[in-house]
């Protein structure tokens, strides 16, 4: 059971290159979230999904895109790298709302110079 | 919208002593589920306790405890035997019970937590 995995771990972008973060997961969870997290700060809402075809923004979307064709699949992209981005971004999952503890993958550094 | 603050940037414990990370958050909720969450250097982020908010009697999972004041909207962690793999930084959560807005996780900006041999 791999539970949420996130690929790739690092990657360093030149500004205006684009990208994709891909995060799968196997659990058959429903709601799957994106997170990102700057130095030292807290979790801020990027984008998430209660369940296949249906997405919707967090608190910070502005600079990205997502889709959710398939349960297992929840894709972040990047399109024009900002160094705003310079992040380290979470995918995570729940099977339902509420009390359900949402999973985390291990993370993706990314960096935009 | 919902926040969540943590007022300690950083704390620090002894080994073997007990140590409380302060969280309050606002909402005008009145069923909902609270958080915490440990991440270590790794970075990965790992559930450590939570609350529902319906509840009374406060949370425990080993030498974890909650002391939850909902009509003070507070929520801290009590570490107890203080251990040197605690180390982390710590994140107080608030999520809604409804399915609303994608039950979304909100997270506080977090406790470094340092533990002194």
């Amino acid at each position: 059971n791999a539970g949420v995995t996130q690929t790739p771990k690092f990657r360093i972008l030149k500004i205006g290159q684009s990208m994709t973060l891909q995060c799968a997961q196997d659990m058959n969870h429903n709601y799957m979230y994106w997170y990102r997290q700057d130095p030292g700060m807290g979790l801020k809402l990027i984008y998430y999904s209660v369940g296949a075809g249906i997405t919707d923004k967090g608190e910070v979307p502005n600079g990205y895109n997502v889709s959710r064709s398939t349960t297992e699949d929840f894709p972040l992209r990047l399109e024009l790298a900002a160094p705003s981005q310079t992040s380290v971004y979470f995918c995570a999952s729940s099977y339902t709302g509420g009390s359900s503890p949402l999973h985390f993958g291990n993370g993706t550094r990314l960096t935009v110079t | 919208a919902q926040t969540v603050t943590q007022s300690q940037p950083e704390m620090s414990v002894q080994e073997a002593e007990t140590v409380t990370l302060s969280c309050t958050y606002d909402t005008s909720e009145s069923d909902y589920y609270l958080f915490w969450y440990k991440q270590p250097p790794s970075r990965q982020m790992i559930l450590v306790i939570r609350q529902e908010a319906y509840k009374q009697q406060n949370a425990t999972e080993n030498r974890f405890s909650v002391n939850f004041q909902k009509a003070a909207k507070s929520f801290s962690l009590k570490i107890s035997d203080s251990q040197l793999g605690d180390a982390a930084m710590y994140f107080c959560a608030y999520r809604p019970s409804l399915e609303a807005s994608g039950s979304r996780l909100t997270f506080g900006e977090g406790t470094q937590l340092t533990v002194n041999p």
